[in-house]
């Protein structure tokens, strides 16, 4: 079974801009997580995503947003990146949600400058 | 504040030197902690669920058990390949969501 693909893996971007990251999930997994990882504040939970709903949000400005489609892929979006923004995204799928065990993939390192 | 606090933020061991990282938590309405191993560049991967204060799963050298505050995972006669950082993480029963700690970063010598 595939595992979790991210995409870009890599991403360079300057302060003001917007960007946009992608994942696709285990094959029957329809529950999407994400994650900011920083060396300061470690992994924390920007928001989850199921059935193409959000059912659950971290404490992230509304700057981050996401979605996701009816074949469980989703993307995460930031807006007016700031220098601050500079981390490891990464996503995590899983049959039903947080009650279960999440599977992670690689993570886009994405860098402002 | 509900924490997830991890002990040694760093532990060097020799191989074969035996040790244990802890995790302790203030989370009200715990419903599950994870245990994950993170390698550099790449995301997590799981290791453990525990659920209930008393449960302990094993898994190769590394054996994960859970109380009502902390939770335990102890490396017996560590590898080389065991270095990497290793994330604890509790499912929060009132919101559903998932607190990690920073981890512990192991160095397992020759």
């Amino acid at each position: 079974k595939a595992g979790v693909t991210q995409t870009p893996r890599y991403l360079i971007k300057t302060r003001g801009q917007q960007v946009t990251l992608s994942c696709s999930p285990i094959s029957g997994h329809r529950s999407v997580s994400w994650y900011q990882q920083t060396p300061g504040q470690g992994l924390q939970f920007l928001f989850e995503y199921f059935s193409e709903t959000q059912r659950n949000k971290g404490n992230f400005p509304g700057r981050f947003s996401g979605r996701q489609f009816s074949n469980s892929r989703s993307e995460m979006n930031v807006s007016t990146l700031e220098l601050g923004d500079s981390a490891l995204y990464l996503c995590a799928s899983s049959t039903r949600g947080s009650e279960e065990t999440q599977y992670f993939g690689p993570g886009t390192r994405l860098l402002v400058l | 504040e509900d924490q997830v606090t991890q002990s040694p933020e760093a532990l060097r061991l020799q191989e074969g030197e035996s040790s244990s990282l802890n995790c302790s938590y203030t989370v009200s309405g715990l419903r599950g902690l994870f245990w994950y191993r993170q390698d550099p560049g790449k995301g997590p991967e799981f290791l453990f669920t525990l659920y209930s204060a008393g449960e302990e799963k094993e898994k190769e050298r590394l054996k994960a058990t859970l109380t009502k505050k902390e939770s335990f995972l102890h490396i017996t006669a560590p590898k080389p390949e065991d270095s990497a950082t290793y994330l604890c993480a509790v499912h929060r029963g009132r919101d559903d969501k998932i607190i990690f700690g920073k981890g512990t970063r192991l160095h397992i010598l020759p």
